[in-house]
Protein backbone atom coordinates (compact mmCIF):
# COMPACT_ATOMS: atom_id res chain seq x y z
CA UNK A 1 0.00 0.00 0.00
CA UNK A 2 0.72 3.73 0.10
CA UNK A 3 3.40 5.03 2.40
CA UNK A 4 3.48 8.44 1.07
CA UNK A 5 -0.38 10.44 1.30
CA UNK A 6 -0.92 13.19 -0.92
CA UNK A 7 -3.92 15.41 -0.89
CA UNK A 8 -5.65 16.69 -2.81
CA UNK A 9 -5.35 14.05 -6.25
CA UNK A 10 -6.70 17.72 -8.31
CA UNK A 11 -7.77 21.49 -7.76
CA UNK A 12 -9.05 23.73 -9.44
CA UNK A 13 -8.91 27.51 -8.43
CA UNK A 14 -9.09 31.15 -8.99
CA UNK A 15 -6.31 32.98 -10.15
CA UNK A 16 -5.16 35.45 -7.15
CA UNK A 17 -5.99 32.40 -4.59
CA UNK A 18 -3.60 30.24 -3.09
CA UNK A 19 -3.82 26.57 -2.55
CA UNK A 20 -2.50 24.18 0.12
CA UNK A 21 -1.13 20.76 -1.01
CA UNK A 22 -0.37 18.30 2.29
CA UNK A 23 2.48 15.46 1.95
CA UNK A 24 2.24 12.92 4.82
CA UNK A 25 4.42 9.80 4.95
CA UNK A 26 2.21 7.16 6.54
CA UNK A 27 4.07 4.72 8.61
CA UNK A 28 7.65 6.30 9.20
CA UNK A 29 8.80 9.46 10.23
CA UNK A 30 10.53 11.63 7.41
CA UNK A 31 13.15 14.14 8.60
CA UNK A 32 13.25 15.33 5.11
CA UNK A 33 10.73 15.26 2.38
CA UNK A 34 11.10 16.44 -1.75
CA UNK A 35 8.87 18.54 -3.57
CA UNK A 36 8.72 18.10 -7.41
CA UNK A 37 6.58 20.04 -10.47
CA UNK A 38 6.04 17.72 -13.61
CA UNK A 39 4.89 19.42 -17.46
CA UNK A 40 3.06 16.80 -19.29
CA UNK A 41 5.16 13.89 -20.92
CA UNK A 42 8.23 15.82 -19.33
CA UNK A 43 10.77 14.19 -16.25
CA UNK A 44 10.00 15.64 -12.67
CA UNK A 45 11.77 18.66 -11.14
CA UNK A 46 13.20 18.96 -8.02
CA UNK A 47 11.71 22.53 -6.51
CA UNK A 48 12.64 22.34 -3.19
CA UNK A 49 13.90 19.92 0.23
CA UNK A 50 11.80 19.85 2.76
CA UNK A 51 13.74 19.61 6.16
CA UNK A 52 12.05 18.95 9.20
CA UNK A 53 12.33 22.30 11.68
CA UNK A 54 14.08 24.43 9.64
CA UNK A 55 13.42 26.29 6.47
CA UNK A 56 12.96 24.90 3.00
CA UNK A 57 16.11 24.98 0.63
CA UNK A 58 14.86 25.75 -2.31
CA UNK A 59 16.02 25.51 -6.36
CA UNK A 60 17.79 27.73 -8.47
CA UNK A 61 14.97 29.66 -9.83
CA UNK A 62 11.94 28.46 -8.05
CA UNK A 63 10.17 31.37 -6.03
CA UNK A 64 10.80 30.86 -2.23
CA UNK A 65 7.89 33.30 -1.56
CA UNK A 66 5.76 31.84 -4.42
CA UNK A 67 6.08 28.21 -3.22
CA UNK A 68 5.82 28.00 0.96
CA UNK A 69 7.12 24.98 2.28
CA UNK A 70 6.22 23.81 5.60
CA UNK A 71 7.88 20.87 7.13
CA UNK A 72 5.83 21.20 10.90
CA UNK A 73 6.08 17.11 11.91
CA UNK A 74 8.44 14.49 11.27
CA UNK A 75 5.16 13.15 9.03
CA UNK A 76 3.79 16.64 7.64
CA UNK A 77 5.16 18.53 4.78
CA UNK A 78 2.71 21.41 2.97
CA UNK A 79 3.39 22.82 -0.29
CA UNK A 80 1.18 26.47 -0.47
CA UNK A 81 1.40 27.78 -4.14
CA UNK A 82 0.62 31.74 -3.31
CA UNK A 83 -1.55 34.05 -5.50
CA UNK A 84 -1.27 31.46 -7.80
CA UNK A 85 -1.61 31.97 -12.04
CA UNK A 86 -2.14 30.21 -15.04
CA UNK A 87 1.25 29.42 -15.55
CA UNK A 88 1.20 27.98 -12.09
CA UNK A 89 -0.96 25.07 -13.47
CA UNK A 90 1.11 21.80 -13.15
CA UNK A 91 1.87 18.96 -11.67
CA UNK A 92 2.54 18.63 -8.12
CA UNK A 93 4.25 15.70 -6.44
CA UNK A 94 5.98 14.48 -3.10
CA UNK A 95 8.49 11.75 -1.44
CA UNK A 96 10.26 10.74 1.65
CA UNK A 97 12.75 9.12 2.12
CA UNK A 98 12.72 5.77 4.02
CA UNK A 99 15.41 3.75 5.41
CA UNK A 100 15.84 0.16 5.40
CA UNK A 101 18.23 -2.37 6.09
CA UNK A 102 21.83 -2.42 8.22
CA UNK A 103 23.56 0.71 8.91
CA UNK A 104 26.34 -0.63 6.27
CA UNK A 105 23.65 -1.08 3.34
CA UNK A 106 21.27 1.17 4.02
CA UNK A 107 18.25 1.90 1.50
CA UNK A 108 17.50 5.31 1.34
CA UNK A 109 14.38 4.62 -0.82
CA UNK A 110 12.06 7.76 -1.89
CA UNK A 111 8.60 6.88 -2.09
CA UNK A 112 6.44 9.64 -3.99
CA UNK A 113 3.04 10.64 -3.47
CA UNK A 114 0.46 10.15 -5.55
CA UNK A 115 0.81 13.91 -7.27
CA UNK A 116 -1.70 17.06 -7.07
CA UNK A 117 -2.97 18.42 -10.75
CA UNK A 118 -3.48 21.95 -9.68
CA UNK A 119 -5.29 23.74 -12.45
CA UNK A 120 -5.72 27.59 -12.20
CA UNK A 121 -8.31 29.16 -13.97
CA UNK B 1 27.15 17.88 -11.28
CA UNK B 2 25.14 14.17 -12.15
CA UNK B 3 23.47 13.57 -14.95
CA UNK B 4 21.21 10.59 -15.94
CA UNK B 5 19.98 9.76 -19.89
CA UNK B 6 17.05 7.92 -21.20
CA UNK B 7 17.95 7.60 -24.88
CA UNK B 8 14.09 6.02 -25.50
CA UNK B 9 11.64 8.42 -26.04
CA UNK B 10 9.36 5.59 -26.67
CA UNK B 11 9.34 1.25 -26.61
CA UNK B 12 6.95 -1.14 -28.02
CA UNK B 13 6.96 -4.83 -26.93
CA UNK B 14 4.78 -7.61 -27.57
CA UNK B 15 2.45 -8.76 -24.13
CA UNK B 16 4.54 -11.71 -22.24
CA UNK B 17 7.89 -11.05 -23.98
CA UNK B 18 10.90 -9.31 -22.45
CA UNK B 19 11.93 -5.85 -23.23
CA UNK B 20 15.30 -3.79 -21.74
CA UNK B 21 14.62 0.24 -20.72
CA UNK B 22 18.32 1.77 -20.78
CA UNK B 23 19.74 4.02 -18.76
CA UNK B 24 22.74 5.43 -18.63
CA UNK B 25 24.67 7.73 -15.62
CA UNK B 26 27.58 10.17 -14.98
CA UNK B 27 28.49 11.29 -11.43
CA UNK B 28 31.76 11.72 -10.05
CA UNK B 29 30.36 10.95 -6.13
CA UNK B 30 31.92 7.42 -5.20
CA UNK B 31 28.63 6.05 -3.63
CA UNK B 32 25.63 6.39 -5.13
CA UNK B 33 22.19 4.73 -6.04
CA UNK B 34 20.49 4.09 -8.84
CA UNK B 35 16.70 3.56 -9.01
CA UNK B 36 13.66 2.99 -11.45
CA UNK B 37 10.20 4.12 -11.20
CA UNK B 38 6.84 3.71 -12.89
CA UNK B 39 4.57 6.12 -13.51
CA UNK B 40 0.92 5.22 -14.93
CA UNK B 41 -1.45 7.22 -16.71
CA UNK B 42 -2.42 8.11 -13.09
CA UNK B 43 0.52 10.45 -12.20
CA UNK B 44 1.54 8.56 -9.33
CA UNK B 45 5.29 7.55 -8.88
CA UNK B 46 5.78 3.94 -8.02
CA UNK B 47 9.48 2.65 -6.69
CA UNK B 48 10.39 -0.64 -8.94
CA UNK B 49 13.96 -1.59 -8.16
CA UNK B 50 16.87 -0.20 -5.91
CA UNK B 51 21.15 -0.60 -7.03
CA UNK B 52 23.76 0.94 -5.06
CA UNK B 53 26.71 1.53 -6.43
CA UNK B 54 28.64 -0.67 -4.40
CA UNK B 55 26.35 -3.73 -4.60
CA UNK B 56 28.03 -7.02 -6.06
CA UNK B 57 25.44 -8.24 -7.59
CA UNK B 58 22.59 -7.06 -10.18
CA UNK B 59 19.14 -6.60 -8.19
CA UNK B 60 15.99 -8.58 -8.66
CA UNK B 61 12.50 -7.26 -7.90
CA UNK B 62 10.20 -10.40 -9.35
CA UNK B 63 9.63 -9.44 -13.35
CA UNK B 64 12.34 -6.29 -12.85
CA UNK B 65 16.22 -7.04 -12.65
CA UNK B 66 18.48 -3.99 -13.44
CA UNK B 67 21.88 -4.57 -15.74
CA UNK B 68 24.04 -2.73 -13.77
CA UNK B 69 27.41 -1.81 -15.70
CA UNK B 70 29.43 0.21 -13.19
CA UNK B 71 32.15 0.53 -15.74
CA UNK B 72 29.82 1.77 -18.80
CA UNK B 73 28.05 3.38 -16.37
CA UNK B 74 24.72 2.34 -17.62
CA UNK B 75 22.09 0.99 -15.32
CA UNK B 76 19.01 -0.72 -17.62
CA UNK B 77 16.11 -1.97 -16.46
CA UNK B 78 14.56 -5.25 -17.61
CA UNK B 79 11.11 -6.28 -17.76
CA UNK B 80 10.14 -10.33 -18.33
CA UNK B 81 6.88 -11.51 -19.37
CA UNK B 82 5.34 -8.03 -20.52
CA UNK B 83 1.85 -7.49 -19.29
CA UNK B 84 -0.84 -5.01 -20.28
CA UNK B 85 -0.46 -3.18 -17.04
CA UNK B 86 3.28 -2.39 -17.73
CA UNK B 87 2.26 0.14 -20.02
CA UNK B 88 3.40 3.40 -18.32
CA UNK B 89 6.31 6.07 -18.66
CA UNK B 90 9.54 4.68 -17.01
CA UNK B 91 11.64 7.04 -14.90
CA UNK B 92 15.89 6.50 -14.47
CA UNK B 93 17.31 8.00 -11.55
CA UNK B 94 20.25 8.39 -9.64
CA UNK B 95 20.36 9.57 -5.56
CA UNK B 96 24.30 11.03 -5.12
CA UNK B 97 25.94 12.20 -1.68
CA UNK B 98 23.67 15.41 -1.35
CA UNK B 99 20.41 12.70 -1.04
CA UNK B 100 18.29 14.57 -4.07
CA UNK B 101 17.68 11.98 -7.03
CA UNK B 102 18.28 13.73 -10.48
CA UNK B 103 16.03 11.87 -13.22
CA UNK B 104 16.52 10.70 -16.84
CA UNK B 105 13.85 12.09 -19.56
CA UNK B 106 11.91 9.00 -19.24
CA UNK B 107 10.83 6.11 -21.50
CA UNK B 108 6.83 5.64 -22.50
CA UNK B 109 6.61 1.91 -22.59
CA UNK B 110 3.40 0.56 -24.53
CA UNK B 111 2.77 -3.24 -23.82
CA UNK B 112 0.78 -4.38 -27.02
CA UNK B 113 -1.43 -7.93 -27.15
Amino acid sequence: GAVVSQHPSWVICKSGTSVKIECRSLDFQATTMFWYRQFPKQSLMLMATSNEGSKATYEQGVEKDKFLINHASLTLSTLTVTSAHPEDSSFYICSATRTSGSLLRAKNIQYFGAGTRLSVL
Amino acid sequence: AQKITQTQPGMFVQEKEAVTLDCTYDTSDPSYGLFWYKQPSSGEMIFLIYQGSYDQQNATEGRYSLNFQKARKSANLVISASQLGDSAMYFCAMRGSGGKLTFGQGTILTVHP
